[in-house]
């Protein structure tokens, strides 16, 4: 396994949730990774960027989702985080980290799902 | 925003069969585009970059084409395995988008 989400689970509209997405093959720091989301039966929405750190961690968010949502890095721990804030029951969907490769995704974790629901 | 829309969205075909999904951009993307399959309950796989280069490991049978705003994905001989769910995606400018998907069943 390339990449390792977790930290999924049942929140309350509102509620505030971290995913995290480790590698055990990858020196993460190295490359640009997003996440992608994928509601229940339906198809794939881009969440986010981080770009690698040669280029400062900077940061790209889906309109959906910026203002609520911050992606994160630690290094010590070769890992990416999503911080997913003021969730909306629009938020439930399996939450995937990518692995960018030119301005494609080579790798995927297996995805973590997230329901929002009261 | 650039709008990705696949046609059809569902195909069933034989084995065998040659099988094209057609993705058209709302506003050119030279040829940032890639193509993944989604087998169920599975994470995206990439199939086809830069529009038309196959993924490494990636079987033969399948193939892109397009500039601009209109690419195929061609499967050239259906195979079982090949049943799953297919995105285009445009890599072009941000937010990074995705068509809607063709699921692809085999008869």
């Amino acid at each position: 396994v390339h990449l390792l989400e977790s930290g999924g689970g049942l929140v309350q509209p509102g509620g505030s949730l971290r995913l995290s997405c480790a590698s055990s093959e990858f020196s993460l720091s190295d490359h640009y990774m997003d996440w992608v989301r994928q509601a229940p039966g339906k198809g794939l929405e881009w969440v986010g960027r981080t770009r690698n750190k040669a280029n400062s961690y900077t940061t790209e968010y889906a309109a959906s989702v910026k203002g609520r949502f911050i992606i994160s890095r630690d290094d010590s721990e070769n890992s990416l985080y999503l911080q997913m804030n003021s969730l909306k029951t629009e938020d439930t969907a399996i939450y995937y980290c990518a692995k960018v490769w030119g301005s494609y995704y080579d790798y995927w974790g297996q995805g973590t799902l997230v329901t929002v629901s009261s | 925003d650039i709008q990705m829309t696949q046609s059809p969205s569902s195909v069933s075909a034989s084995v065998g069969d040659r099988v094209t999904i057609t993705c058209r951009a709302s506003q050119g993307i030279s040829i940032w585009l890639a193509w993944y399959q989604q087998k169920p309950g599975r994470a995206p796989k990439l199939l086809i970059y830069a529009a038309t280069s196959l993924q490494s490991g990636v079987p033969s049978r399948f193939s892109g084409s397009g500039s601009g705003t209109d690419f195929t994905l061609t499967i050239s001989g259906l195979q079982p395995e090949d049943l799953a769910t297919y995105y285009c995606q445009q890599a072009n400018s941000f937010p990074l988008t995705f068509g809607g998907g063709t699921k692809v069943e085999i008869k």
